[in-house]
């Protein structure tokens, strides 16, 4: 079975950082494009960025460059988002998903809420 | 980057059909055929209905289907049924490096 299992939700303070997982299982987790979408409270979807893990070929929205980093580990089927200084603003539901192409994806992980707040 | 414009809310009866309208820019939808549309029930991860403009995934129904004609595409759902009641979301490669989805509208089955 395809999964994408993301890992638990978190609470943090302003200022502090951040790394959440996303581990693949059930396909190839080298031969497909992997990325992050944000969906804030009650809002839209936003594509963040993508990461090809077989070549670590990575790509970001030009709204998130900087803000974040999106790295994997292929030995372990994971992907990561991370924050170096997390803000108010970063408060969402974090979604990992992957697809055969940079510009759609077929499978979606649960989600992974981030608050943050002093 | 501007998301994609949608129509806030679409609405209609059963039985019906109803068109979901995506509109940017020539580039982004106007460049790639490459618009993909997701359902998104509320509390639930987003599902892919239609990529590359007009395919549907296995396990997605024929009522589902996608068009696109110069800066705008389009989500037509026919024999409308309470189950689609959703939010559902437009995506268009922006560039060659990214991705840009639409801000969202949400179906409502009278």
């Amino acid at each position: 079975e395809v999964q994408l299992v993301q890992s638990g939700a978190e609470v943090k303070k302003p200022g502090e950082s951040l790394k959440i997982s996303c581990k693949g299982s059930g396909y190839s987790f080298t031969s497909y494009w992997i990325g992050w979408v944000r969906q804030m409270p009650e809002k839209g979807l936003e594509w963040m960025g993508i990461i090809y893990p077989g070549d670590s070929d990575t790509r970001y929205s030009p709204s998130f460059q900087g803000q974040v980093t999106i790295s994997a580990d292929k030995s372990i089927s994971t992907a990561y988002l991370q924050w170096s200084s997390l803000k108010a603003s970063d408060t969402a539901m974090y979604y990992c998903a992957f697809g055969p192409k940079l510009s759609y994806f077929d499978y979606w992980g649960q989600g992974t809420l981030v608050t943050v707040s002093s | 980057q501007s998301a994609l414009t949608q129509p806030a809310s679409v609405s209609g009866s059963p039985g019906q059909s109803i068109t979901i309208s995506c509109t940017g820019t020539s580039s982004d939808v106007g460049r790639y055929n490459l618009v993909s549309w997701y359902q998104q029930d509320p509390g639930k991860a987003p599902k892919l209905m239609i990529y590359e403009v007009s395919k549907r995934p296995s396990g997605v129904s024929n009522r589902f289907s996608g068009s696109k004609s110069g800066n705008t595409a389009s989500l037509t759902i026919s024999g409308l049924q309470a189950e689609d009641e959703a939010d559902y979301y437009c995506c268009s490669n922006a560039g060659s490096n990214f991705v840009v989805f639409g801000g969202g509208t949400k179906v409502t089955v009278l």
